[in-house]
């Protein structure tokens, strides 16, 4: 049972342009978020992350928000860069801290 | 060094082998993880060591043993694997569990094959 739902496989915004990437969670115990990027071949690498108690965290390029009502978290990259292209996986933990619990990952290509 | 180190890269298998995945960190993290990743789907976590001991087991087949022999160094000890075992296998870090601290960093992988 996917507790978290990447519901766009794939992505292609121009160059210079926001990349918008939605997830939705049906676990109200989550109370941490995290957005992990990953190119092939390689390992996930954090990106950003969000608490609960916040709705928005933002770290150069790159914004996260999230509508706790709504259980819907989004990362805002502006503007895109070609080298963004990557496959991005949102993540949540729940209040015992231990498992991520990852979503299918979006695909996202950053065309020039 | 902010890095999680894998070997092997690539490994290839049969089923009556017995081999072992490697993790190794040095960046003083006390929690370290194992994930399996097939492809075209998100990492599943497998195990959880806590300070070098074991806090979850995610009801992994037992010809998966994980040791953490210490803070530093994580294995998975592979044996009798099925084809249906092969897939990316990710080790990770993170401060420690809980909740604040869960930032985990990965390696690059172990691309496991059982033939």
């Amino acid at each position: 049972d996917q507790q978290v739902k990447q519901n766009s496989p794939s992505l292609s915004v121009q160059e210079g342009r926001i990349s918008i990437l939605n997830c939705d969670y049906t676990n109200s115990m989550f109370d941490y978020f995290l957005w992990y990027k990953k190119y092939p071949a390689e390992g996930p690498t954090f990106l950003i992350s969000i608490s609960s108690i916040k709705d928005k965290n933002e770290d150069g390029r790159f914004t996260v928000f999230l509508n706790k009502s709504a259980k819907h978290l989004s990362l805002h990259i502006v503007p895109s860069q070609p080298g963004d292209s990557a496959v991005y996986f949102c993540a949540a933990v729940n209040n015992s801290g231990y498992a991520l619990n990852f979503g299918k990952g979006t695909s996202l290509l950053v065309t020039p | 060094d902010t890095e999680v180190t894998q070997t092997p890269k690539h490994l290839v298998m049969g089923m009556t082998n017995k081999k072992s995945l490697k993790c190794e960190q040095h960046m003083g993290h006390r929690a370290m993880y194992w994930y399996k990743q097939k492809a075209k789907k998100p990492p599943e976590l497998m195990f959880v060591y806590s300070y070098e001991k074991l806090s979850i087991n995610e009801s992994v087949p037992s010809r998966f043993s994980p040791e953490c022999p210490n803070s530093s160094l994580l294995n998975l000890h592979l044996h009798a694997l099925q084809p249906e075992d092969s897939a990316l296998y990710l080790c990770a870090s993170s401060p420690t569990t809980g909740l604040l601290y869960n930032e985990q960093f990965f390696g690059p992988g172990t691309r496991l094959t059982v033939l």
